[in-house]
């Protein structure tokens, strides 16, 4: 059972263009982050998102980059002017402490910076 | 935070049991250790967690020894779906940042 949907599984764009990738939590939740994935590195750590606000964001979370929650539900990832280094898998997370204190990762998107 | 060590890969034939070491040596007081496995192209799914002795779940187990510093992921008689890469985190609380580091890559050999 996926603790959250992201959209879309693959998006293509080309440099300089903008993209709004999506994270639909299953049930309503405080905590959310992002992560991305260079094609054969590590998982790395974007930004944290608690109760609406950013609590967090690493060295990568640069200018460009921006993170909401416009209808309460979906949150987003905005990247304003795409460069080719940018293509990677972007994960969604969320934070439940039930049973284990971890973080439960969204399929992700894969974005393709042309 | 605690830093972590883990083999870079393993090859183990179906069938057999498969332990993965962890190491962290600097580990603190209030830590948890996880463990998470990856698929290529996919998110990392959460197996199992724990603070201290066995933890066992319906997909492995985890042995964490009176000191704390090292952990073993054990996984029972794997098969060919198991072939992927497996992580170890060490941290107080999920709510904080996660950091991978390179993981295991387990390849499942028929």
């Amino acid at each position: 059972e996926p603790e959250v949907t992201q959209t879309p599984s693959h998006q293509v764009t080309q440099m300089g263009q903008e993209v709004i990738l999506r994270c639909v939590p299953i049930s309503n939740h405080l905590y959310f982050y992002w992560y991305r994935q260079i094609l054969g590195q590590k998982v790395e750590f974007l930004v944290s998102f608690y109760n609406n606000e950013i609590s967090e964001k690493s060295e990568i979370f640069d200018d460009q980059f921006s993170v909401e929650r416009p209808d309460g539900s979906n949150f987003t990832l905005k990247i304003r002017s795409t460069k080719l280094e940018d293509s990677a898998m972007y994960f969604c997370a969320r934070y439940r402490a039930h049973g284990a204190d971890t973080q439960y990762f969204g399929p992700g998107t894969r974005l393709t910076v042309l | 935070l605690a830093k972590t060590t883990q083999p870079i890969s393993m090859d183990s034939y179906e069938g057999q049991e498969v332990n993965i070491t962890c190491s962290h040596n600097n580990i603190a007081t209030n830590d948890y250790i996880t463990w998470y496995q990856q698929f290529p192209s996919q998110g990392p799914r959460f197996i199992i967690q724990g603070y201290k002795t066995k933890v066992t779940n319906e997909v492995a187990s985890l042995f964490i020894p009176a000191d704390r510093k090292s952990s073993t992921l054990s996984l029972p008689r794997v098969s060919l779906s198991d072939t992927a890469v497996y992580y170890c985190l060490v941290g107080q609380t999920g709510a904080n940042n996660l950091f991978f580091g390179t993981g295991t890559r387990l390849t499942v050999i028929p």
